[in-house]
């Protein structure tokens, strides 16, 4: 199994400029994540999806659009990239079973640069 | 509001010095308490996961414990291998969501 995989590992934009970043899982997991890891920030939670065809909102979901269109992959969108979204940006998936809290599994990471 | 904070920032430590790092936390319903090891340039890797006040668990050279407010991880005598930052993360809410909240971790650098 290749877990999670994400894609581009980097990448450099111009301001306004607008790009996709796909995240994808082989392991049937419903729970997908985005999040963004500043320094001294921490990582935080964009948006993230408990099943195909949902998503919601996480706490910095500002200038994001996500989808997932297929159970395996969840995209994170940029319409129009600010300096302010240069940033590492992680995918993560989760298992699901009721009453069970499962540890999430994370890729790699894409480290993007707006200028 | 839900808050986790993690300390000390940075950490240096000899061979075989052994420490504890601390996770302190502030949230309305824990659902479960989580440690990941990250190395530079890498996603964090899962480590434990502790769920209720006493609880302690164990792999190789750390240990996690958890109170009602805050959790530790202990490493006994630490390799240079064991140098990364360490994160901790707590589930917290009444809907099966899985969303974390993180602390801003803490970096470990063990030297030979």
């Amino acid at each position: 199994n290749a877990g999670v995989t994400q894609t581009p590992k980097f990448r450099v934009l111009k301001t306004g400029q607008s790009m996709t970043l796909l995240c994808a899982q082989d392991m049937n997991h419903e729970y997908m994540y985005w999040y963004r890891q500043d320094p001294g920030m921490g990582l935080r939670l964009i948006h993230y999806s408990v099943g195909e065809g949902t998503t919601a909102k996480g706490e910095v979901p500002d200038g994001y659009n996500v989808s997932r269109l297929k159970k395996q992959n969840f995209l994170l969108g940029l319409e129009s990239a600010a300096p302010s979204q240069t940033s590492v940006y992680f995918c993560a998936s989760r298992d699901w079973y009721i009453g069970s809290e499962y540890e999430q599994y994370f890729g790699p990471g894409t480290r993007l640069t707006v200028t | 509001e839900d808050q986790v904070t993690q300390s000390p920032e940075a950490l240096r430590l000899q061979e075989g010095e052994s420490s504890s790092l601390n996770c302190s936390y502030t949230v309305s319903g824990l659902r479960g308490l989580f440690w990941y090891r990250q190395d530079p340039g890498k996603g964090p890797e899962f480590l434990f996961t502790l769920y209720s006040a006493g609880e302690e668990k164990e792999k190789e050279r750390l240990k996690a414990t958890l109170t009602k407010k805050e959790s530790f991880l202990h490493i006994t005598a630490p390799k240079p291998e064991d140098s990364a930052t360490y994160l901790c993360a707590v589930q917290v809410g009444s809907s099966n969501t899985g969303k974390l909240i993180f602390g801003q971790g803490t970096t470990l650098q063990v030297k030979p």
